[in-house]
């Protein structure tokens, strides 16, 4: 079956270590996204990529960082220098049309303690 | 980014229609309206999506005033499973290739 899968579906750290989140589509989508979920909020921007070897900040880049060597594949990585990294992190996949929709994963709830 | 104003929250019974508004006043011609909605606990589902005409799928419609600075997303018959966040987005050449969230409606269906 077609989609994007997110893994694990859950992930602890310790404080002080960098974590890296996957995301992979099997859609044939050149656009990608992360974003981040805190309780209760909307979904934040984090990155995104238009094109393989490409890829931009959203709104809340810092401590962050991203990937994009294969098509199929945006990896991210939480750092230590992201001040609050527990949350619900999702990624998304969408042609690069205007007139298209994104599919989202299931998400990666990541807890650092 | 244009902006999109949504209820903080709305209710509904289940088998009655649900109408979610939403705002966009400062949409510009090449912008799509979309809406998603999510689960607890779950990815975000696309649900519609419209440029100027009304739309029709086997989820919604979605009727777009004729300014299109407004838009409502229709559920015909709410039901139980329907109860979740509703986002409507922009997303067209003003948002270039961001596609970004608001807060949404929380839609509650009461049995």
């Amino acid at each position: 079956d077609g989609g994007i899968t997110q893994s694990p579906k859950y992930l602890f750290r310790k404080e002080g270590q960098n974590v890296t989140l996957s995301c992979e589509q099997n859609l044939n989508h050149d656009a990608m996204y992360w974003y981040r979920q805190d309780p209760g909020q909307g979904l934040r921007l984090i990155y995104y990529s238009q094109i393989v070897n490409d890829f931009q900040k959203g709104d809340i880049a810092e401590g962050y960082s991203v990937s994009r060597e294969k098509k199929e594949s945006f990896p991210l990585t939480v750092t230590s220098a992201q001040k609050n990294p527990t949350a619900f992190y999702l990624c998304a996949s969408s042609r690069r049309e205007l007139n298209t929709e994104a599919f989202f994963g299931q998400g990666t709830r990541l807890t650092v303690v | 980014d244009a902006k999109t104003t949504q209820p903080n929250s709305m209710e509904s019974n289940e088998e009655e229609p649900v109408h979610l508004p939403c705002n966009h006043s400062t949409i510009s011609g090449t912008d799509y309206i979309h809406w998603y909605r999510q689960l607890p606990s779950q990815g975000p589902e696309y649900v519609i999506h419209g440029l100027t005409s009304n739309v029709n799928n086997r989820m919604a419609s979605l009727a777009i005033a004729e300014d299109r600075k407004s838009s409502t997303l229709i559920l015909h018959r709410a039901t139980l499973r329907d109860a979740a966040v509703y986002y409507c987005i922009l997303w067209g050449e003003t948002s270039g290739s961001r596609l970004t969230f608001g807060e949404g409606t929380q839609l509650t269906v009461n049995p």
